[in-house]
């Protein structure tokens, strides 16, 4: 089992619908998530990151944390084409000094 | 704004050259990290640094090496490339993990 997981994808929504991104996690002792956004062939850019149960929202994204069921999600509101990219979900566990990234789920915005 | 520079952004180089990929951040980080990504795949976490003179390997085996002798720089080089090391170079920085990670603008690398 891998320590991060996401749907591949792709996730299809129409534009202006809303996009649901999901992941989960295998270590309960998991305390930072991370949300990136790789456009093909660019490096991932950090959209949001969350260490609270609950949610956290900034602009058309939220961020959703879930420690009992130990799942993440993202959630994009008004889609855009422009959003069509992939989403990398990451993990940050304990004193480790390093990210655990999921492989991404593929979300494809369409007109 | 990118504070994480990654040079050459494209590179073409024959079997068996030795490359050297750069990879500088202004922004004072302590941890740096190289990962390895296909297109459409997952990043593979190949080399990783806690500070000057720090480095470990990371999840997937490379036959590349990393030094860090200055906190701003991390080059990683491969002694004789083969057309298996074509991918996309990553290099990423942070202050403190719990923050994330700053991603540079990466290199692509393809040999022939």
């Amino acid at each position: 089992q891998k320590e991060v997981e996401q749907n591949s994808g792709p996730l299809s929504v129409p534009e202006g619908a809303i996009a649901s991104l999901n992941c989960t996690y295998s270590d309960r002792g998991s305390q930072s998530f991370f949300w990136y956004r790789q456009y093909s062939g660019k490096s991932p850019e950090l959209i949001m990151f969350i260490y609270s149960n609950g949610d956290k929202e900034d602009g058309r994204f939220t961020a959703q944390l879930n420690k009992a069921s130990q799942y993440v999600s993202l959630l994009i509101r008004d889609s855009q084409p422009s959003d069509s990219a992939t989403y990398l979900c990451a993990a940050h566990t304990g004193t480790a000094s390093k990210l655990t990234f999921g492989t991404g789920t593929r979300l494809q915005v369409t007109l | 704004e990118a504070d994480i520079y990654q040079t050459p952004r494209y590179l073409v180089i024959g079997t068996g050259k030795k490359i050297t990929l750069e990879c500088s951040q202004t922004m004072g980080h302590d941890k740096m990290y190289w990962y390895q990504q296909d297109p459409g795949m997952e990043l593979h976490l190949i080399h990783y640094s806690y500070g000057v003179n720090s480095t470990e390997k990371g999840d997937l085996s490379s036959e590349s090496t990393v030094s860090r002798i200055r906190t701003e720089h991390f080059p990683l080089t491969l002694e004789s490339a083969r057309p298996s090391h074509t991918s996309q170079y990553l290099c990423a920085s942070s202050e403190y993990v719990e923050a994330g990670y700053t991603f540079g603008s990466g290199t692509r690398l393809t040999v022939v």
